[in-house]
């Protein structure tokens, strides 16, 4: 399995509304990541774990909260978000905690906020 | 900091024609520095990437691109186009001294395949 898998594709989520995304992995990468992109713009990161661990938080807004339950499972839960926040969501891993191994990117979730 | 920029947000080129896609690096560090593809609705998927070895690097696809010290440059090539080829291309560097975290990518180049 050579794959990284992100649920729901899309996500059409009103502004009070509590979702989460899901990203899966079971190439045994020990680094994952979240990006987000919007329309005809490069991938922003917003946070980094390395095994299991945040290392990294990019200064993103609390209403976005990361949590990795294991090794192989990224989830990022959504709450309170604004219009503005309507972008792409791309999953990333890598075996370790570098670039230098390159990244595996899901096909990511299309969120909506209305 | 380091950062990558691209020349071009759309280049257009005839099936069949050479692709060439700009990326200049600023970097004060030898960088390690990586092309990517993203087709329409999809996530980024990984050409190829230098990391100090040769400095012509082969990819997938049938992409190359030649690491130039002296330009400052990692520009992406392709003998000869495929209408498959058509997608959003960006370059990438890694940010920090050691094999960082973090990529930097630039700002994208859109590449058409015209028929």
């Amino acid at each position: 399995d050579t794959e990284v898998t992100q649920t729901p594709k899309h996500l059409v989520m009103g502004m009070t509304n509590k979702k989460s995304l899901k990203c899966e992995q079971h190439m045994g990468h020990r680094a994952m990541y979240w990006y987000k992109q919007k329309a005809k713009k490069p991938p922003e990161l917003m946070f980094v774990y390395s095994y299991e661990k945040l290392s990294i938080n990019e200064s993103v807004p609390s209403r976005f909260s990361p949590e990795c339950p294991n090794s192989s499972l990224l989830n990022l839960h959504l709450h309170a978000l604004q219009p503005e926040d309507s972008a792409l969501y791309l999953c990333a891993s890598s075996p370790g905690q570098g670039a230098i191994y390159g990244y595996t990117f899901g096909s990511g979730t299309r969120l909506t906020v209305v | 900091a380091q950062s990558v920029t691209q020349l071009g947000s759309h280049v257009s080129v005839s099936e069949g024609a050479l692709v060439l896609l700009r990326c200049n690096y600023s970097s004060s560090v030898p960088p390690y520095l990586f092309w990517y593809v993203q087709y329409p609705n999809q996530g980024l998927q990984l050409l190829l990437k230098y990391t100090s070895a040769a400095t012509l690097v082969k990819g997938i696809n049938g992409f190359e691109a030649e690491f130039k010290k002296s330009e400052t440059s990692f520009h992406l090539t392709k003998p000869s186009a495929h209408m498959r080829d058509a997608a959003e291309y960006f370059c990438a560097v890694t940010q920090g001294v050691d094999s960082s975290y973090k990529l930097i990518f630039g700002s994208g180049t859109r590449l058409l395949v015209r028929p």
